[in-house]
């Protein structure tokens, strides 16, 4: 059982430039999240799945687009990455919405845009 | 809204010591806290969670009281060990919301 895994584990980007993150969890969780950290700062949520093809955007969606269409993969796409967008991203899961439970985090993908 | 402050760090702690980490949030419904621990280098893991008020979250060694009436969910440990230097973030979610609100993280060093 691996759990949440991401990759790539680190990339450089130029400006401009495109990428897709990638997140896979094996735990059969109906629910995917997206976050990011910035340094000093806690984790911001950037986009959110409920279930294979339904997806929201949370707090902080500019300049991010995502798609759900199996339960276990829930990528994340960068468009024209901008400077603004270095950070490390985290990717999470969790069986249901409620309020007690518990989100699981994969390792991470730190992206550097220069 | 909903927030979460956790005190600053960096903390930097003698191992055998005890440590505390002060959480206080504020929340539009009833929401549950969690502490997540981030070793260097990995993502978060869950630490210690609360769903209720008097709960009290507890693993290795850590521990947590859901404090309603003081809106705080401090975390305390009684004797460190080098292998607890992490990042701690305290974090809430509230009923009928999706994100785990976090705060900003604190810092732990424990010197051997």
């Amino acid at each position: 059982n691996a759990g949440v895994t991401q990759t790539p584990k680190f990339r450089i980007l130029k400006i401009g430039q495109s990428m897709t993150l990638q997140c896979t969890q094996d735990m059969n969780h109906n629910y995917m999240y997206w976050y990011r950290q910035d340094p000093g700062m806690g984790l911001k949520l950037i986009y959110y799945s409920v279930g294979a093809g339904i997806t929201d955007k949370g707090e902080v969606p500019n300049g991010y687009n995502v798609s759900r269409s199996t339960t276990e993969d829930f990528p994340l796409r960068l468009e024209l990455a901008a400077p603004s967008q270095t950070s490390v991203y985290f990717c999470a899961s969790s069986y249901s919405g409620t309020r007690e439970e518990t989100q699981y985090f994969g390792p991470g993908t730190r992206l550097l845009v220069l | 809204g909903n927030s979460v402050t956790q005190m600053e760090g960096p903390v930097t702690l003698s191992e055998e010591a005890f440590l505390t980490i002060n959480c206080t949030y504020t929340a539009t419904g009833y929401p549950s806290l969690f502490w997540y621990v981030q070793y260097p280098g990995e993502g978060l893991q869950l630490l210690l969670k609360a769903t209720k008020a008097d709960d009290k979250g507890s693993n290795k060694g850590f521990e947590a009281t859901y404090r309603k009436e003081t809106t705080s969910f401090h975390l305390e440990k009684g004797s460190v060990q080098v292998s607890d230097s992490a990042v701690y973030f305290c974090a809430l979610r509230d009923a009928g919301d999706y994100k785990l609100s976090f705060g900003a993280g604190t810092t732990v060093t424990v010197r051997a």
